[in-house]
C-alpha cells in the first residue's frame, strides 16, 4: 500500500519564476493539504483541498495555488518565486472527519525547493 | 502568532530513561492534540494523538498528557530507546469538518546508548 508520494524531491529554480509540486494521496484518502517547512521551524500550513476545492487556508500569499483533481492528486503552484519561498515541501493526506474528531494526516517526504 | 510552541528545541536522554517532551497551545479553540516524529530525509510521522475530552491518551511505550487549564501537553516516553531519536512536533487542531493544523517547531530529541 503506496504511502503520500511527492515529486520532484528536489528542485532548484530562480527568483521569478513558477514552480509546480506534485503529490499523490496515500490509497483511500480524499482530503489533501500542503504545508511549507523553512529550516529549523514547523511545518506552515498552506492550504488543504477536498472535492476539487480548497477548504481551508493558512497566511500565505495568493501567489501560492492549487488544485486537486478528481484521483485525488495534487498540485501546488507556486508564482513569482521569492528567495523566501525556499523551503521543504510537505503534502500529506488525511480521510476527511465529518463532525467528528480529525483523522491523523499521513505526510509525503517532500519536495525540497531552494531558489537562487 | 505562534499559537503552538515548544520552548525546548533540544533533548539528550540516557537509553532506558524517559523523555519528557513539552508543548503549549494558546489558541483555546483547539480540541484535538497530535504529537509527529520526522527523522531527517523523511516526512513526519503520526505518533499518537489526544483529544480535549480526555487528559491522557496511551500507545505502548508513548503516551500523551492535557492539561486544559494550563494549555499544556508532553509526550513521555518510556522506556527511551536509541531508535526514538528524532525531532518530534507537536500540532494542535480544531475538530469538525476540514482542519487547519498548526505545528510546534519541534523538539530534537536525543537518546543516547
Amino acid at each position: 500500500d503506496a504511502g503520500v508520494t511527492q515529486s520532484p524531491t528536489h528542485l532548484i529554480k530562480t527568483r521569478g519564476q513558477q514552480v509546480t509540486l506534485r503529490c499523490s494521496p496515500k490509497s483511500g484518502h480524499d482530503t489533501v493539504s500542503w504545508y511549507q517547512q523553512a529550516l529549523g521551524q514547523g511545518p506552515q500550513f498552506i492550504f488543504q483541498y477536498y472535492e476539487e476545492e480548497e477548504r481551508q487556508r493558512g497566511n500565505f500569499p495568493d501567489r501560492f495555488s492549487g488544485h486537486q483533481f478528481p484521483n485525488y492528486s495534487s498540485e501546488l503552484n507556486v508564482n513569482a518565486l521569492l528567495l523566501g519561498d525556499s523551503a521543504l515541501y510537505l503534502c500529506a493526506s488525511s480521510i476527511l472527519s465529518g463532525t467528528g474528531f480529525p483523522q491523523p494526516q499521513h505526510f509525503g517526504d517532500g519536495t525540497r525547493l531552494s531558489i537562487l | 502568532d505562534q499559537q503552538v510552541k515548544q520552548n525546548s528545541p533540544s533533548l539528550s536522554v540516557q537509553e532506558g530513561r524517559i523523555s519528557i517532551l513539552n508543548c503549549d497551545y494558546t489558541n483555546s479553540m483547539f480540541d484535538y492534540f497530535l504529537w509527529y516524529k520526522k527523522y531527517p530525509a523523511e516526512g513526519p510521522t503520526f505518533l499518537i494523538s489526544i483529544s480535549s475530552i480526555k487528559d491522557k491518551n496511551e500507545d505502548g511505550r508513548f503516551t500523551v498528557f492535557l492539561n486544559k487549564s494550563a494549555k499544556h501537553l508532553s509526550l513521555h516516553i518510556v522506556p527511551s530507546q536509541p531508535g526514538d531519536s528524532a525531532v518530534y512536533f507537536c500540532a494542535a487542531s480544531r475538530s469538525g469538518g476540514y482542519q487547519k493544523v498548526t505545528f510546534g517547531t519541534g523538539t530534537k530529541l536525543q537518546v543516547i546508548p
